[in-house]
């Protein structure tokens, strides 16, 4: 099974200023067809997991443009370039590339 | 407006059996693959099964595999995940998820099966 590990597992971050997860693959995501199989999830507190990014750095429909993914190898990166408080919750990676589907522990976002 | 809601969920004893149910709007269910993920209370998300547009591959967790169905029905835009067998570590929300590029792009409310005696 390919094994996702998150980092940091909660983060407080001041409203206005960036945020940056990682997540770690235990092998590689890459599809034949050229895109990583990895995605990102936040879970606001009392809802459904909504999706963010897809293919390791495309926004979902509807999401703000502070949202970024990137890959490099089998390190995968979401960053929020200005924390807002609407942005709190959990935050997870999932790679969507063979199963079992895995998902990273999660990180715990909060605002200070 | 795309929308997935799950229903079915329940409290039920050890050994007890379930059938969830997830019924799809505003998309043409019939071309996307389709899954069930669960989160236990206070804990992360698991894959549970995951099935291709025509039905004809299914794919499910070790440790549900022999005890949990998964189907579809596109005439109805449904999905069902029979459960038998159940035991403790069943416990969770279950929400069913819209399989696109990858990633699971919609989300239901989930529904949350309790086993316990």
């Amino acid at each position: 099974d390919i094994v996702m590990t998150q980092s940091p597992l909660s983060l407080s971050v001041t409203p206005g200023e960036p945020a940056s997860i990682s997540c770690r693959s235990s092998r590689s995501l890459l599809h034949s067809d050229g895109f990583n199989f990895l995605s990102w999830y936040l879970q606001k507190p009392g809802q459904s997991p909504q999706l963010l990014i897809y293919l390791g750095s495309n926004r979902a429909s509807g999401v703000p443009d502070r949202f970024s993914g990137s890959a490099s190898g089998t390190d995968f990166t979401l960053k929020i370039s200005r924390v807002e408080a609407e942005d709190v919750g959990v935050y997870f990676c999932m790679q969507g590339l063979q199963v079992p589907v895995t998902f990273g522990q999660g990180t715990r976002l909060e605002t200070k | 407006e795309v929308q997935l809601v799950e229903s079915g969920g329940d409290l039920v004893q050890p050994g007890g059996s379930l059938r969830l149910s997830c019924i799809a709007s505003g998309f043409t269910f019939s071309h996307f693959w389709m899954g069930w993920i669960r989160q236990a209370p206070r804990k992360g998300l698991e894959w549970v099964a995951t099935m291709n547009p025509d039905g004809s591959n299914k794919y499910y967790v070790d440790s549900v595999k022999g005890r949990f169905s998964f189907s579809r029905d596109d005439a109805k835009r449904s999905l069902y995940l029979q459960m038998n067998s159940l035991r403790a570590d069943d416990t969770a929300v279950y929400y069913c998820g819209r399989g696109n590029q990858g990633a699971y792009d919609i989300w239901g409310q989930g529904t949350m099966v309790t086993v316990s005696s």
